[in-house]
C-alpha cells in the first residue's frame, strides 16, 4: 500500500541553524501539507500546497518557514533560523481531491538545542 | 473559523469493555468530513474512522463506530471489546469538504485512552 515517507525520523539542530525536513508524498496525490505537534499538544496545520504553490497557511507559518517541491516526488519544509520553540513533531501529509482521504507520514521529530 | 473540542483529557476502560470518546465541533459549513485519529506512543497518526457529513448513517469500522449528530455538532467514537492495543491518544478532526481548504484539518486537543487488563 502506498504511503507517505518522511526523513529523517529524528533531527537534532542547534538554535539558529537552518533545517530541511523531507517528505515523499503518495505518487498520485495532488495536495500536500505540513502539520506540527508540540509535545503534549494537539496537531496544528501549518501549510497546504497545490499546483506548485501555497494554497493556504496558518499564522504559525511565518517568514522563517518555506515549502518547496523541488522535483516530481519530494516535498520539503525549510525552517531558516530555528528557535527553541520550533521543537516539535512535524508531519507531512498528502491527499487526492476533496480532502476525504488524507494520508500522514510517520513524522520527523525536530529537537532544537 | 472551525473549532473542535474534546472535553475528556483522559479516559480509561477495562479490556473487553466498551468506551465512548466525545467530540464536538463548530462550523457554519454544511459539507465536511470528520475523522478520528489514533496516536500511539510512537506518535504516528493512524486514521481510525471517517464520517461524511452528508451521510446520515453512522460510520463503522470493525470494533470502532461513531455516533454522528449533525444538528448537535457532536461526533463521538465508540470502541467495543477494547483491547490493550487500543491504548493511545485519540484525536477528533474536522475538514471542510470544499473550497481551497482541502486537507486543512482542525484537530481537537486529544483524549488519552488507557486500557486496563
Amino acid at each position: 500500500e502506498p504511503e507517505v515517507t518522511q526523513t529523517p525520523s529524528h533531527q537534532v539542530t542547534q538554535m539558529g541553524q537552518e533545517v530541511i525536513l523531507r517528505c515523499v508524498p503518495i505518487s498520485n496525490h495532488l495536495y500536500f501539507y505540513w502539520y506540527r505537534q508540540i509535545l503534549g499538544q494537539k496537531v496544528e496545520f501549518l501549510v497546504s500546497f497545490y499546483n506548485n504553490e501555497i494554497s493556504e497557511k496558518s499564522e504559525i507559518f511565518d517568514d522563517q518557514f518555506s515549502v518547496e517541491r523541488p522535483d516530481g516526488s519530494n516535498f520539503t519544509l525549510k525552517i531558516r533560523s530555528t528557535k527553541l520553540e520550533d521543537s516539535a513533531m512535524y508531519f507531512c501529509a498528502s491527499s487526492g481531491t476533496g480532502g476525504k482521504n488524507i494520508d500522514f507520514g510517520d513524522g520527523t521529530r525536530l529537537s532544537i538545542l | 473559523a472551525q473549532t473542535v473540542t474534546q472535553s475528556q483529557p483522559e479516559m480509561s476502560v477495562q479490556e473487553a469493555e466498551t468506551v465512548t470518546l466525545s467530540c464536538t465541533y463548530d462550523t457554519s459549513e454544511s459539507d465536511y468530513y470528520l475523522f478520528w485519529y489514533k496516536q500511539p506512543p510512537s506518535r504516528q497518526m493512524i486514521l481510525v474512522i471517517r464520517q461524511e457529513a452528508y451521510k446520515q448513517q453512522n460510520a463503522t469500522e470493525n470494533r470502532f463506530s461513531v455516533n454522528f449528530q449533525k444538528a448537535a455538532k457532536s461526533f463521538s467514537l465508540k470502541i467495543s471489546d477494547s483491547q490493550l492495543g487500543d491504548a493511545a491518544m485519540y484525536f477528533c478532526a474536522y475538514n471542510h469538504a470544499g473550497g481551497t481548504s482541502y486537507g486543512k484539518l482542525t484537530f481537537g486537543q486529544g483524549t488519552i485512552l488507557t486500557v486496563h487488563p
